[in-house]
């Protein structure tokens, strides 16, 4: 079964650049989206179709994906943007895979 | 808008099953592709299966076939997960999400359920 990996953590200091991998054999061949999940709440989808960022999603909130490799980046990540970050890709058209997740914290 | 609208919280004793609801607003059920996603203490999160209704099929997560089933009752714009044989590995947070705006990516949510499984 197809399988995304992420680090479990990352560390930023506020204002700086955070990024957080997801791999996967051939990912860049699939569209990969990322979620965002605060504690107690459900998650929210911040980018789609790999660099794609829904209405209301802040601009410092971008994506990219190629090769084994997707990549989730914040520029200038302010202090509310600590939380959990999941990647997630289809395996062919019909199964849904997760990442393990990354829990971002900013210090 | 779409909304997604789960019942409440459930314990359940091992062995015993568990049927989570969904109420749907916004859209037609039987028009709407939902998922179901589910996410233990501590843990990430893992996808039981979905709906598409393109073509009408229900698919599971191979690790769950034979154990989930999803059904709907579009009297009442209600989508069920129903899981069986419960353990205590199966306490989570058990969300439906869907991909109707972005198609790829579950834009909304429901709010989860906590099914505590204990004896």
């Amino acid at each position: 079964s197809y399988e995304l990996t992420q680090p479990p953590s990352v560390s930023v200091s506020p204002g700086q650049t955070a990024s957080i991998t997801c791999s996967g054999d051939k990912l860049g061949d699939k569209f990969v989206c990322w979620y965002q999940q605060k504690p107690g709440q459900s998650p929210v989808v911040i980018i789609y179709e790999d660099t794609k960022r829904p209405s209301g999603i802040p601009e410092r909130f971008s994506g990219s994906n190629s090769g084994n490799t997707a990549t989730l980046t914040i520029s200038g990540t302010q202090a509310i943007d600590e939380a959990d970050y999941y990647c997630h890709a289809w395996d062919g058209t019909t199964v849904v895979v997760f990442g393990g997740g990354t829990k971002l914290t900013v210090l | 808008q779409v909304q997604l609208v789960q019942s409440g919280a459930e314990v359940k004793k091992p062995g015993a099953s568990v049927k989570v609801s969904c109420k749907v607003s916004g859209y037609t059920l039987s028009e709407l592709p939902r998922h179901w996603v589910r996410q233990a203490p501590g843990k990430g999160l893992e996808w039981l299966g979905g709906f598409d209704p393109e073509d009408g099929e229900t698919i599971y997560a191979q690790k769950f076939q034979g154990r989930v089933t999803m059904t709907e009752d579009t009297s009442i714009d209600t989508a069920y997960m129903e899981l069986s044989s419960l353990s205590s590995e199966d306490t989570a947070v058990y969300y439906c999400a869907t991909d109707i705006l972005t198609n790829l990516a579950f834009d909304i949510w429901g709010q989860g359920t906590m099914v505590t499984v204990s004896s």
